[in-house]
């Protein structure tokens, strides 16, 4: 059974128009990520949640926003996508437990940007 | 900062030889975890192998293991008896403790590994 839903798995939106990307967890983890993965590249951190504690990166633009209304999920909403913003967008979570913990990850939205 | 580094675009090997996979890393913290993804045409990051800082011995799950010499900050994927299902691509990565008590992970950037039957 998934332990990290992602919806939708192919997202197209317009250039500038709002879209928001879901990602819902079964395993009660505290930790969630949003990793951006641009074609054949290393997935880049783009922000986190410790609980209700956001945590951004330093160089993730401001077109990028997140919400996590509960424990279970997580949102990414990208304000005015451009076409730099396609990409492939995982969502992964993990416990807290130190260097050991394993992050699960979703199956990705792949976002196409027309 | 940590810093992870696969020098490998793309592999080839054959089915059923084995293969090497080179990751080195970077970090200044002495606490610190070493794991190796696979990710599929389907986008999936499937958790195959994971090496601690501490650990004494190289770790091994099934057909994985992990030539892991820390003086040379290496932890090389070693893929026995390839399988065609084995094609995908690989990313090391690396967490270390970061002054909190879990931490984000950061990847290298990932080798293509091609089985031909």
């Amino acid at each position: 059974d998934a332990m990290v839903i992602q919806n939708p798995r192919y997202q197209v939106t317009q250039f500038g128009k709002p879209v928001t990307l879901s990602c819902s967890q079964t395993l009660n983890h505290n930790v969630m990520y949003w990793y951006q993965q641009k074609s054949s590249q290393a997935p880049k951190l783009l922000f986190h949640y410790y609980d209700k504690d956001f945590n951004n990166e330093a160089d993730t633009p401001d077109n990028f926003q997140s919400r996590r209304p509960n424990t279970s999920f997580c949102f990414l909403d990208i304000r005015s996508p451009g076409l730099g913003d396609a990409a492939m967008y995982l969502c992964a979570t993990s416990r807290v437990g130190g260097v050991r913990t394993e992050a699960f990850f979703g199956q990705g939205t792949r976002l196409t940007v027309v | 900062a940590q810093k992870i580094t696969q020098t490998q675009p793309g592999m080839f090997v054959q089915e059923k030889e084995a293969v090497t996979l080179d990751c080195t890393y970077d970090t200044s913290d002495p606490s610190y975890g070493l794991f190796w993804y696979k990710q599929p045409s389907s986008g999936e990051m499937i958790f195959l192998i994971y090496q601690g800082s501490y650990d004494q011995q190289n770790a091994t799950e099934g057909r994985y293991s992990l030539n892991f010499q820390k003086a040379r900050k290496s932890a090389n994927l070693v893929i026995s008896a390839s399988q065609l299902g084995d094609s995908a691509m690989y990313f090391c990565a690396m967490r270390d403790s970061g002054g909190t008590s879990y931490g984000k992970l950061t990847f290298g950037q990932g080798t293509i590994l091609t089985v031909h039957p």
